[in-house]
């Protein structure tokens, strides 16, 4: 199975940072790589796929990179809904796998 | 919009099986464009794929399960189901039903859910 690793597993930060998490592959993926929110009590939404590619109805704030072994997800300015946990998933071969989250709290 | 809702028991014994039913409402389960699939998620953990079925019946599963997964559909109910046998404690989770967008160049990712439902597995 491919393992995907997430650096941090958790950040503190204010409205109006910049945030970037990481999502590390254990092997290539081209660019077979998802990017997740979830909140509390909720199902996850998706927010980046493809690695970079946005998604109708997702804040332009979100933004996605990366291809092969290593990806990010940025958020440009942090909003007070967006303080929630972060997955990637890869959909390069199955099992599709997800990466063990980042929570992203207020400092 | 196309909704997506479990159903099934909360509660389920050690050693017996786990049955999950997903009702798809405002579009079709016979959709070339969706794997139906089911997700689970332990409580404060992380995210497992179980795996998906096709709309006519094609299947892929997560090895981790074994020979104890079917996920199955009825196009006549617009439904989908999963089955798990013999159930441990570690079957215990948030289960997710969710439609698997097929996008361009081959990228896939889950783009509708159902709100999760939790069950457990105690005698």
């Amino acid at each position: 199975d491919i393992q995907l690793t997430q650096s941090p597993s958790s950040l503190s930060a204010s409205v109006g940072d910049r945030v970037t998490i990481t999502c590390r592959a254990s092997q290539t993926i081209g660019f077979y790589l998802n990017w997740y929110q979830q909140k509390p009590g909720r199902a996850p939404k998706v927010l980046i796929y493809g690695a970079s590619s946005s998604l109708s109805g997702v804040p332009s704030r979100f933004s996605g990179s990366g291809s092969g072994t290593d990806f990010t997800l940025t958020i440009s300015v942090l909003q007070p809904e967006d303080f929630a946990i972060y997955f990637c998933q890869q959909s390069y071969v199955t099992p599709w796998t997800f990466g063990p989250g980042t929570k992203v709290e207020i400092k | 919009q196309v909704q997506l809702q479990e159903s099934g028991p909360g509660l389920v014994k050690p050693s017996q099986t786990l049955s999950l039913t997903c009702t798809v409402s405002g579009g079709s389960l016979s959709n070339n464009n969706y794997y139906w699939t089911w997700i689970r998620q332990p409580p404060g953990q992380g995210l497992e794929w179980l795996g998906y079925s096709f709309y006519s019946g094609g299947t892929d599963y997560n090895p981790s399960l074994k020979s104890r997964i079917l996920i199955s559909v009825d196009r006549s109910k617009n439904q989908f189901s999963l089955r798990l046998n013999s159930v441990t404690g570690a079957d215990t989770a948030v289960y997710f039903c969710a439609g698997e967008r097929i996008a361009e160049a081959a990228t896939r990712y889950f783009d509708l859910w159902g709100r999760g439902t939790l069950v457990s597995v105690s005698s």
